[in-house]
């Protein structure tokens, strides 16, 4: 079956420009997460929402990063006045439900932003 | 806090030969402990996890990985490695605590930076 997918696969912006990364789920997924990858880094969180609602966002770095869900399906993660230290690769994941660590997420390939 | 180390950037081995990826890990509460592997250009790919019960857990791809509660330790073991094994591992824990109660679900995930590894023919 699909797996998780996101679009754009690579995004070139210039400093102070907007940008919207989108993520499409497994079906039937309820759990969204956004992670953030540094360049030799492990994965970091933003956000986690189950459903429409952001159960967790502690992880988003500024109030310059937002994150929506409205259907509890595709979500959109949006940064305004983008800096050059935005430059990753934001992941996107999912799980089945909110059921534990029963449940392992699953990635999609993630965006790679480049702001110059 | 919540932490994982990964303390080899890269690991090598020869074909053929076991491969240990090693992990520890410092958490609040009782650790969920998960071991994923990415491809170049590919998504993360989960390998194997550690909830509860026999210390010794099997995953995809012939690997293993062992939980030892006392050494804060989740090391990533692979009898007899393949070239193909030849990617970046990452260790990630999670725990009770960090359970949104909003959902009742576990939701963060906090991984270690990575370990590369190479397996030579």
């Amino acid at each position: 079956g699909a797996g998780v997918s996101q679009t754009p696969s690579n995004k070139v912006t210039e400093k102070g420009k907007y940008v919207e990364l989108r993520c499409d789920p497994i079906s039937g997924h309820t759990a969204l997460y956004w992670y953030r990858q540094s360049l030799g880094q492990g994965p970091e969180f933003l956000i986690y929402f189950q459903g429409t609602g952001a159960a967790d966002d502690s992880g988003l770095p500024n109030d310059r990063f937002f994150a929506v869900r409205p259907e509890g399906s595709v979500s959109t993660l949006k940064i305004q006045r983008t800096e050059r230290g935005d430059s990753a690769v934001y992941l996107c994941a999912s799980s089945p439900e909110a059921g534990g660590p029963l449940f392992e997420q699953y990635f999609g390939p993630g965006t790679r932003l480049t702001v110059t | 806090a919540q932490s994982v180390a990964q303390p080899e950037d890269q690991v090598n081995v020869a074909e053929g030969n076991p491969l240990t990826v090693k992990c520890t890990y410092s958490v609040s509460g009782n650790p969920y402990l998960f071991w994923y592997v990415q491809y170049p250009n590919r998504g993360l790919q989960f390998l194997l996890k550690y909830i509860t019960g026999d210390n010794l857990v099997k995953g995809s791809y012939g690997f293993e990985a062992e939980f030892n509660k006392s050494q804060t330790s989740f090391h990533l073991k692979k009898p007899s490695a393949l070239v193909s094994d030849s990617a970046l591992y990452f260790c990630a824990v999670t725990s009770p605590l960090l359970l949104s109660s909003f959902s009742g679900g576990y939701n963060k995930l906090i991984f270690g930076a990575g370990t590369r590894l190479a397996v030579h023919p």
